[in-house]
């Protein structure tokens, strides 16, 4: 069974500086890997997603990187801003169009 | 980007009511649809897979009955949550998967049940 697992659930920085979170799975055998935003009692939003086959993929300032041999995908974004606070959530899937698997997330709190 | 559309964003109900959130993916078509359920500072929790034209498939745990689920066509499967209690209260989110492998979600529906 597929496991992930966020690190730090909470993340509180200065405007400005850089994040970097982290994503973590049990099962290598993935589809893909999927990050996405979450803003207090909405849907999610899709940043970023990477195919099995890619090593990272890039966005404005939001860059991620996947390293399916250990089971790892970070998630970096740049010059932080009060507007990235949120919880950022990362999803593994098994096979194309399948169901998600999702980390617990991490809370974000950027400081002006 | 695809867009997916949830309705109502909240319901407030009477307990025993019965509630129905419909989930449209607006501008392609989903074979497959995913309902999701989020607890306060939690994260998403599959509910069931949506099935075009065929019966949902529901994770372990998941009362069929009680989350009746239906998917009759490519742009819209409903959720509705029957005889509800407030031990049902949460947040719903659907997701519809583009050809492409992707999927999108929507704003997500809030229930209170009183």
């Amino acid at each position: 069974k597929q496991e992930v697992t966020q690190i730090p659930a909470a993340l509180s920085v200065p405007e400005g500086e850089n994040l970097v979170l982290n994503c973590s799975f049990t099962d290598s055998a993935i589809y893909n890997l999927q990050w996405f935003r979450q803003d207090p009692g909405k849907g999610l939003t899709s940043l970023l997603l990477i195919q099995s086959s890619q090593r990272e993929q890039t966005s404005g300032r939001l860059n991620a990187s996947l390293d399916k041999s250990s089971g790892r995908s970070t998630l970096y974004i740049a010059a932080s801003q009060p507007g990235d606070s949120a919880t950022y959530l990362c999803a593994v899937y098994k096979a194309a169009g399948n169901k998600l698997t999702f980390g617990g997330g991490t809370r974000v709190l950027v400081k002006p | 980007g695809a867009v997916v559309s949830q309705h109502p964003s909240w319901v407030i109900c009477k307990s025993g009511t019965s509630v129905k959130i419909e989930c449209r993916s607006l501008d392609f078509q989903a074979t497959t649809m995913f309902w999701y359920r989020q607890f306060p500072k939690q994260s998403l929790m599959l509910m069931a897979t949506s099935n075009e034209g065929s019966k949902a498939t529901y994770e372990q745990g998941v009362e069929k009955d009680k989350f009746l689920i239906n998917h009759a066509s490519l742009t819209l499967s409903t959720l509705t949550v029957t005889s509800a209690h407030p031990e049902d209260s949460s947040f719903y989110i659907c997701s519809a998967g583009r050809n492409t492998g992707e999927l999108f979600f929507g704003e997500g529906s809030r229930l209170t049940v009183l």
